[in-house]
């Protein structure tokens, strides 16, 4: 079985620091991972992938995130963070080796709040 | 850029009653889920659906839910006598190609269902 974890329920960090949000994945097989965030009373809004490759990904909105397969973890991370950044953020894993389908499974969330 | 719709934004239903959650997925993606979230609670993957046919569910879909693609652009998810704990919101996603699994999903706002 695939799963995700988000140890922080909140991360606080003040604009211009940066921010780190971490992911912790249970895979058999390969990972596919994403970051997703959700702005109030908005759907899920894609933020970016690791499928392959480099360890370090790039995403929207000056997001990155590094896979770490030793740890098991793809943390997102941001150099400067942004008022406006702040928001839900979803980790989400799928397992494409042990013919999970397309299904992703998501961690419980993390508030984001950055404070002027 | 092209987005995936819902609606209504928020449904209100007695208990025991048929409700159908609807969805415009992005108009030349394959690949349709829906998943779910009780307030507090993780993101659930309930169904995803290609070539008009079931392709994986959750035990969370059991004999009360059903999917269907009645037209060329709707994707809908049917709750055939609603119960309390059904109460959440659901997200509709769809992705494009993937054979290789790597396509995000793209969501929806959701639909707001609340069981009285």
């Amino acid at each position: 079985a695939q799963s995700v974890a988000q140890p922080e329920d909140q991360v606080n960090v003040a604009e211009g620091n940066p921010l780190t949000v971490k992911c912790t994945y249970s895979v058999s097989g390969n990972p596919y991972l994403f970051w997703y965030v959700q702005y109030p009373n908005r759907g899920l809004q894609f933020l970016l992938k690791y499928i392959t490759g480099d360890n370090l990904v790039k995403g929207s909105y000056g997001f990155e995130a590094e896979f770490n397969k030793s740890q098991t973890s793809f943390h997102l991370k941001k150099p400067s963070a942004l008022v406006s950044d702040s928001a839900l953020y979803f980790c989400a894993v799928r397992d494409l080796d042990n013919n999970a389908g397309n299904m992703l499974t998501f961690g419980g969330g993390t508030r984001l709040m950055v404070k002027p | 850029e092209p987005e995936v719709t819902q609606t209504p934004s928020h449904q209100v239903t007695q208990m025991g009653q048929e409700v159908i959650l609807r969805c415009v997925p992005i108009s030349n993606h394959l690949y349709f889920y829906w998943y779910r979230q009780i307030l507090g609670q993780k993101v659930e993957f309930l169904v995803s659906f290609y070539n008009n046919e079931i392709s994986e569910k959750s035990e969370i879909f059991d004999d009360q839910f059903s999917v269907e693609r009645p037209d060329g652009s709707n994707f809908t998810l049917k709750i055939r006598s609603t119960k309390l704990e059904d109460s959440a919101m659901y997200f509709c996603a769809s992705s494009d190609r993937t054979d290789t699994g790597n396509q995000p999903q793209h969501f929806g706002d959701g639909t707001r269902l609340s069981i009285l």
